[in-house]
């Protein structure tokens, strides 16, 4: 199974600031996926990062806000820029191997 | 997104019993139909999966049933735990591809 490292596993950030969350991956894999979870809720997709290719996004996530980079095969980023307190959320990479999802830890951001 | 609905919202059952927790999907283009178990401050791991060729799956404690007619698969925590509380997700995808998530189960068992 594919082993995840996500940093950082936590933040509280100013509004109107950016942050960029790390996800880098033990193996190599085509797809990684970004998720968005807000408190008490489900798992919303955010965009599919392929390497060397632009992200995409779903419905209500545009790239402005989210800026994803996928530099090479093991590694991407997510950046939620202009930050407002409707940001506060778990923020979880994730990536598949065969039929199975793996996911990081999550990023808990909170934005005050 | 197509929608997968899962209920119970929540559930509590005493050590011992059974949770039973149901998901519905619409698109029947879906072949990947996994369980995901997510504690507190963790991200979500998966617990068990099914295709959609069989009608039950069971890995120790933890049994999917699948009912393809009814698009319908449900999951079985046989023997509940006090450590099986946390919050469970069904979800179903095309193999390989982006999960469609349900809204989530928070299960508690209580001693």
């Amino acid at each position: 199974s594919a082993v995840i490292s996500q940093k950082p596993s936590r933040d509280i950030c100013q509004r109107g600031t950016s942050l960029t969350i790390q996800c880098q991956v033990d193996s190599q894999v085509t797809m990684m996926f970004w998720y968005r979870q807000q408190p008490g809720q489900s798992l919303t997709l955010i965009a599919t990062a392929n390497q060397g290719s632009e992200a995409t996004y779903e419905s209500g996530f545009v790239i402005d806000k989210f800026p994803i980079s996928r530099p090479n095969l093991t590694f991407s980023t997510l950046t939620v820029s202009n930050m407002s307190p409707e940001d506060s959320s778990i923020y979880l990479c994730s990536v598949v191997q065969g039929p199975e999802a793996f996911f990081g830890q999550g990023t808990r951001l909170t934005v005050v | 997104q197509q929608q997968v609905k899962q209920s119970p919202q929540s559930l509590i059952v005493q050590k011992g019993g059974i949770s039973i927790i149901n998901c519905a999907y619409e698109n029947t283009a879906f072949d990947y139909f996994p369980w995901y178990q997510q504690f507190p401050g963790k991200g979500p791991a998966l617990l068990i999966a099914i295709r959609p060729d069989v009608s039950e799956k069971k890995e120790g404690r933890f049994t999917i049933s699948f009912n393809k007619s009814a698009k319908q698969f449900s999951l079985h925590i046989m023997d509940s735990q006090p450590g099986d509380s946390a919050t469970y997700f069904c979800a179903a995808s095309r193999i390989s591809s982006r999960l469609t998530f349900g809204e989530g189960t928070q299960l508690t068992v209580n001693p």
